[in-house]
């Protein structure tokens, strides 16, 4: 079953420029998390925001999270062509920590 | 400090046949998860292990996939047989704790044909 659904599917920009991309879901949750997958390092973790949280950073990482509207957002500001990756997002089930993925925003960073 | 490995990093066979994936957590992590993800999809979770014990593995179809966990740290993976749409890349994570964020290994892409 889809928990998250992640919105543009496919986004491109160039480099210098801010990315966003949202996630929606239905259940309600305990935190969500975004990953990055690319070729070259696979999937990995960027951040873990809380249902008690409404807004996190890192680095050039933003994320927010309103739980009323069941939907989150990630921000990368001042974009590199090295941010050329899939972006999903994961939310647990609210009562079970099993991490359920959606199905992804592909974004592209032109030099 | 040492990321999942995985092992093969790609595998191709053809349908009816068997294959065994290999996965050996970070250090002290307890929780290992076997997910699988087909092109253009996110990752989905087959089964997860707590130590020794398995937590979820309610979309692990058992007629044809098994796992075990030795000794709370590696795992293996194995379809028996084989079918087309298994074909995938099946990625092995694990973290400290279960609501913690996880770690991927780099995966491995199987072809069955």
């Amino acid at each position: 079953s889809q928990q998250g659904e992640e919105d543009p599917q496919a986004l491109s920009i160039q480099e210098g420029e801010n990315a966003t991309m949202n996630c929606s879901y239905k259940t309600s949750i305990n935190n969500l998390q975004w990953y990055r997958q690319n070729s070259g390092r696979g999937l990995v973790h960027l951040i873990l925001i809380r249902s008690n949280e409404r807004e996190k950073h890192s680095g050039r990482l933003r994320v927010t999270l309103d739980t009323s509207k069941k939907s989150s957002s990630l921000l990368i500001t001042a974009s590199r062509a090295a941010d050329t990756a899939s972006y999903f997002c994961a939310t647990d089930g609210g009562n079970t920590d099993k991490l359920i993925f959606g199905t992804g925003t592909r974004l592209q960073v032109f030099p | 400090e040492a990321g999942v490995a995985q092992s093969p990093r790609y595998k191709i066979i053809e349908k009816r046949q068997s294959v065994a994936f290999w996965c050996n957590p970070i250090s002290g992590h307890a929780t290992l998860y076997w997910y699988q993800q087909i092109l253009g999809q996110g990752p989905k979770l087959l089964i997860q292990f707590q130590n020794n014990g398995v937590v979820d593995d309610s979309q692990l179809p058992k007629d044809r996939f098994s796992a075990e966990r030795l000794k709370g740290v590696d795992s293996t993976l194995k379809i028996q047989p084989a079918k087309l749409e298994d074909s995938a890349v099946y990625l092995c994570a694990s973290s400290f704790h279960r609501a913690y964020e996880q770690y991927f290994g780099p995966g491995t892409r199987l072809t069955v044909t």
